[in-house]
């Protein structure tokens, strides 16, 4: 079965550190892209990050320069290290899979079709 | 960024109803547009992409429009399972942005 898992979500200060995990089974990681999106409590959804199979890597401005994705192969795991965290960054984080599909004339598109269930981080003192 | 921009934010429907949802974007992203659909609770789940091609496992009454600028979503008949929030993305360009959502309520 296809699946994410995501972990590591919780309480910190601002200005605090945490690392957001997703662990995926049914796919590999390294094959596919990958993204974060979170959503803020009663808000909309807004994209973070996404890595490439070939492992570049693209950020929403307002995490740029204190957020990192990166993936371990062999763990099949994604990651989100967040740093220099702030109130606003308290959200639902979900991680998906950013997959290769297909439209009517075989071009392809990345749209993500399997999201995890999200972890909640909250930044607060 | 390009900005996208969701009409209505909220109504109501009757199950049965054909509902209309749409999306502007602030520059043109070709048909790099998707639906995701997310109900309370629940993870976002992936409808359409490519603006008009129906996710695996997607009803039929579910359908997308445009291209540029303008898309559409469509509900062909609005079923009890169908009352959720539904936002558009454009992944023409980095970085990716959400509609704002809009909200589809028991009338």
């Amino acid at each position: 079965e296809v699946q994410l898992v995501e972990s590591g979500g919780g309480l910190v200060q601002p200005g605090g550190s945490l690392r957001l995990s997703c662990a995926a089974s049914g796919f590999n990681v390294s094959s596919n892209y990958m993204s974060w999106v979170r959503q803020a409590p009663g808000k909309g959804l807004e994209w973070v990050s996404v890595i490439y199979s070939g492992g570049s890597t693209y950020y929403a401005d307002s995490v740029t320069g204190r957020f990192t994705i990166s993936r371990h192969n062999s763990k099949n795991t994604l990651y989100l290290q967040m740093h220099s965290l702030r109130a606003e960054d308290t959200a639902v984080y979900y991680c998906a899979r950013d997959n290769k599909l297909y439209d009517s004339s075989r071009y392809p598109h990345y749209a993500m079709d399997v999201w995890g269930q999200g972890t909640t981080v909250t930044v607060s003192s | 960024a390009i900005r996208m921009t969701q009409s209505p934010s909220s109504f109501s429907a009757s199950t049965g109803d054909r509902v209309t949802i749409t999306c502007r974007a602030s520059q043109g992203v070709s048909s790099y547009l998707a639906w995701y659909q997310q109900k309370p609770g629940q993870a976002p789940k992936l409808l359409i992409y490519a603006a008009s091609t129906l996710q695996s496992g997607v009803p039929s009454r579910f359908s997308g429009s445009g291209s540029g600028t303008d898309f559409t979503l469509t509900i062909s008949y609005l079923q009890s399972e169908d009352f959720a929030i539904y936002y558009c993305q454009q992944y023409s360009t980095y970085p990716r942005t959400f509609g704002q959502g809009t909200k589809v309520e028991i009338k």
